[in-house]
């Protein structure tokens, strides 16, 4: 089956721009979560979308936002962008509470973002 | 602050013998403990879980031990291979949430 695609792989923006990352999960999944990599902070937790509902948040600010359509699919938003922004985007689906734990979320392969 | 720590942020090991990799934690919520592992430009992939009411979890050459009262859990790879060479993270989950929390990492490298 197809894994966790996530769109764009690689990305430039300059500062002050807004972006907007792509993720479709594992058909069936309705659970999808994002999370920033970056090489101080390892992987920080953004947020989780389950049947298009915001369930949980992670403690980024508010230029960070991100919706799920009735196909399970995510997207990623981030406004007014900052260097420090720069990171690997990435999100992990599952079939929704706890199953993700027994059998681990899936990771896409993420998508590269550079703030210049 | 870090609610998952991974105190050693690498790890070399001779192929065939055991890499142990070690995670702490702090919150007595946690009830769900994964390891991941990742390779550089990809996703972390999924290799051994555990629950809080479990203190060891076996699959193949990979043992999860924990041990709460310490808080604190450990990945034993056995016997070690080179293509076992990736960053090992841990990731702690509170009851009833899909939200992971993410140690920061430990690089292991398995040498010939």
């Amino acid at each position: 089956k197809a894994g966790v695609t996530q769109t764009p792989r690689y990305l430039i923006k300059t500062r002050g721009q807004q972006v907007t990352l792509s993720c479709s999960p594992i058909s069936g999944h309705r659970s999808v979560s994002w999370y920033q990599q970056t090489p101080g902070q390892g992987l920080q937790f953004l947020f989780e979308y389950f049947s298009e509902t915001q369930r949980n948040k992670g403690n980024f600010p508010g230029r960070f936002s991100g919706r799920q359509f009735s196909n399970s699919r995510s997207e990623m938003n981030v406004s007014t962008l900052e260097l420090g922004d720069s990171a690997l985007y990435l999100c992990a689906s599952s079939w929704g509470v706890n199953d993700g734990m027994d059998y681990g979320y899936t990771f896409g392969s993420g998508t590269r973002l550079t703030v210049v | 602050d870090q609610q998952v720590k991974q105190n050693s942020p690498s790890l070399s090991v001779q192929e065939g013998r055991i890499s142990i990799l070690n995670c702490d934690y702090t919150n007595s919520m946690f009830d769900y403990f994964l390891w991941y592992k990742k390779y550089p430009a990809e996703g972390p992939t999924f290799l051994i879980s555990i629950s809080s009411i479990k203190d060891k979890n076996e699959d193949g050459r990979f043992t999860v031990f924990l041990n709460k009262s310490a808080k604190h859990l450990s990945l034993h790879i056995v016997p070690s291979q080179p293509g076992d060479s990736a960053v090992y993270f841990c990731a702690a989950s509170e009851i009833n949430t899909d939200k992971l929390i993410f140690g920061t990492g430990t690089r292991l490298q398995v040498f010939p």
